[in-house]
């Protein structure tokens, strides 16, 4: 069964810092990576879809890598923003039988403070 | 506007009473699945369906149903709801089964 981890499981940084947000997969048999937003007591937000034959994909100060032969991802935040605060997570997409099933990490957790 | 809602968005109930969570997406997706978020847990995946008529179970199908008889709704149906079952409920669409998923607001669930 396919599992997605995600670390640091929470991060707080001063305003105007670049971050990088990790998320690791154990079966690289996957259709593609999807990142998403979460606000407190909200749904989610889509930020980025990767392709499995994609390496990047980018998204204003948001730039999303796969690295499918090795399971990971990054989510890059360039000069974060107070607004930036929430949860980020991540959802892999499975192949062939398992191509309607989303596997989710749990997600990091990040405060950027003024 | 391009949406998915999600009704109703609260819901405290009692254990055994039978309820109904409507979904609705107004984007002619193909796809809509169904979510649930517990603390520590994260986000398990209970029934999906690619298509109309067409459905399968996710990590956690267990004291759910699903049907999908037409393509803007996806209900989830509680039969005999328990106390395990209170969570945070989402509702998700996207234009295949491979594309980039919406979701809905949310319905939070409390089985007393």
């Amino acid at each position: 069964k396919q599992e997605v981890t995600q670390i640091p499981a929470a991060l707080s940084v001063p305003e105007g810092e670049n971050l990088v947000l990790n998320c690791s997969f154990t079966d690289s048999a996957i259709y593609n990576l999807q990142w998403f937003r979460q606000d407190p007591g909200k749904g989610l937000t889509s930020l980025l879809l990767i392709q499995s034959s994609q390496r990047e994909q980018t998204s204003g100060r948001l730039n999303a890598s796969l690295d499918k032969s090795s399971g990971r991802s990054t989510l890059y935040i360039a000069a974060s923003q107070p607004g930036d605060s929430a949860t980020y997570l991540c959802a892999v997409r499975g192949r062939g039988s398992t191509l309607g099933r989303l596997y989710f990490g749990r997600g990091t957790q990040l405060t950027v403070w003024p | 506007e391009a949406q998915v809602t999600q009704n109703p968005r609260y819901l405290i109930t009692v254990t055994g009473k039978k309820l109904t969570v409507t979904c609705s997406q107004n984007m002619n997706h193909e796809y809509m699945s169904w979510y649930r978020q517990d603390p520590g847990l994260g986000l398990r995946q209970i029934y999906y369906s690619m298509n109309v008529e067409v459905t399968d179970k996710g990590d956690v199908p267990e004291g759910y149903k699903v049907s999908r008889k037409e393509k803007r709704n996806f209900p989830l149906i509680l039969e005999s709801p328990s106390p395990n079952q209170t969570s945070l409920y989402f509702c998700a669409s996207s234009l295949s089964g491979t594309g980039e998923q919406f979701f809905g607001p949310g319905t939070r669930l409390t089985v007393l």
